[in-house]
């Protein structure tokens, strides 16, 4: 069974401070790989996707992944956080389901909290 | 726009009683999903459609029901089984071809009184 760890539960940075948010998986295949946002009382946002391919990944709103097969790591950053990125942050990892769709694992979120 | 609606925004339940959460998307979506969110745990899956008139059991099924009559259209039931059902409640849809993208709405928070 696929599992995702998010081991920071709160980080905290300083605004224009870069920004690394950690996660690790557990797949026995070639992952599909997700890192979504959301902000309190709302839905969730697509940041940026791994399905294949370049393990360097760029996404919305300045931000990067990048795939480390050997580390089973799918880690996210930013250089310059901005105030308006403080929000909670879900990687998830996918599998494709038989008939269609995929089927998400969600690790349990890095709330960030900016500081100006 | 296209996008995924949920309502309502805020759900009241009362003890024994079952209530319902709407789900609609015009995404032309063939799959959706209903996940429950708690804090510290993340999201998890309650059921999944990948067709009309078929739906599956995700890792949290108990004391919930769906329907999948039309394709734009997944509710969710909050059934009085369910003993423990204050959370937030996430819709999402996908194409339905494997190696894709969820979309999600915007939530639902479901709280007892």
């Amino acid at each position: 069974a696929q599992s995702v760890t998010q081991p920071d539960i709160h980080i905290t940075v300083s605004e224009g401070a870069s920004l690394e948010l950690r996660c690790n998986y557990s797949y026995g295949a070639t992952p599909y790989l997700f890192w979504y946002v959301q902000s309190p009382g709302q839905g969730l946002q697509l940041l940026l996707k791994y399905f294949s391919g370049d393990t360097l990944v760029q996404g919305i709103k300045g931000f990067e992944a990048e795939f480390k097969r050997s580390q089973s790591s799918f880690n996210l950053r930013k250089p310059s956080v901005h105030w308006s990125d403080a929000a909670e942050y879900f990687c998830a990892v996918g599998a494709g389901i038989t008939g269609g769709g995929n089927k998400l694992t969600f690790g349990t979120g890095t709330q960030l909290k900016v500081e100006l | 726009d296209g996008g995924i609606t949920q309502s309502p925004k805020y759900l009241f339940r009362k003890e024994g009683q079952n209530v319902t959460l709407s789900c609609e998307q015009n995404l032309n979506h063939d799959a959706m999903y209903w996940y429950r969110q708690d804090p510290g745990q993340g999201l998890r899956l309650i059921y999944y459609s990948q067709i009309v008139n078929d739906f599956q059991k995700g890792d949290i099924a108990e004391g919930y029901s769906v329907s999948r009559e039309k394709k734009e259209s997944f509710p969710l039931t909050v059934t009085s089984a369910q003993k423990n059902p204050t959370a937030f409640y996430l819709c999402a849809s996908s194409f339905g071809q494997g190696a894709e993208t969820q979309y999600f709405g915007p939530g639902t928070r479901l709280l007892v009184l």
